[in-house]
């Protein structure tokens, strides 16, 4: 059962904050965040295993709701750097299971 | 720490012909999973590896498809008589064995079935 993200995707400008969810109509094991540029490999950001859990480094930050049925990831003061599709994926049954993808775009 | 490799990083074929993928893990790393990748989709799970077993196989990898991981090292990805619709960014990832089974991407072979 694949998670399903929102908003589909998001422009904004540069020094904007964003938020993307990801949600679960079941419990997610876990929740591990990726970013992909055009063309290229998803990139690991973080990963949130447990229930009521907050995560960050840097600018980007994550949480995971006490049910584990929703995480939602921050990006505070975009960057052009931070363009690109956002997915986050549950780590049930020994596997990623993808979400539907969030694209971000940030316009100077 | 060099990273997941893959090669090629892109393949042209016509249809009917077969191909071969091969990825190289972080070393470290047991686990070794493959991924497929259609334009505007998140990649889905195609099969996975602990050190040379296959451990669990998608039902998208069709009797077409075959992987292997000899000696638990790197691994290849075959298709056979390849389709149209196998055109796809192929993605192999590793992870350690650890709690959190954090998986790093290579940077994928892009297939095109002419």
């Amino acid at each position: 059962q694949q998670p399903v993200q929102s908003p589909q995707a998001v422009i904004l400008r540069e020094g904007e904050d964003a938020v993307i969810n990801c949600s679960s109509s079941k419990a997610l094991y876990s929740v591990h965040w990726y970013r992909q540029k055009h063309g290229e490999a998803p990139v690991f950001l973080m990963i949130l295993l447990k229930g009521g859990e907050q995560k960050g480094h840097d600018k980007i930050s994550a949480s995971f709701n006490e049910k584990k049925q929703q995480s939602s990831l921050y990006l505070t003061a975009s960057q052009l750097s931070y363009s690109g599709t956002y997915f986050c994926g549950d780590f049930g049954n020994e596997k990623l299971t993808f979400g539907t993808g969030t694209r971000l775009t940030i316009i100077p | 720490d060099t990273g997941v490799s893959q090669d090629p990083r892109h393949k042209i074929t016509k249809r009917g012909q077969n191909v071969t993928f091969r990825c190289d893990p972080i070393s470290e790393h047991n686990r070794l999973y493959w991924y497929r990748q259609t334009l505007g989709q998140g990649p889905e799970f195609l099969t996975y590896f602990q050190n040379e077993a296959q451990l669990e196989k998608s039902r998208l990898l069709s009797d077409r498809f075959s992987a292997e991981r000899p000696k638990g090292s790197f691994s290849t990805l075959e298709i056979q008589r390849t389709e149209q619709g196998d055109s796809a960014m192929y993605l192999c990832a590793s992870s350690p064995r650890t709690p959190e089974e954090t998986q790093y991407f290579g940077p994928g072979t892009r297939l095109l079935v002419l």
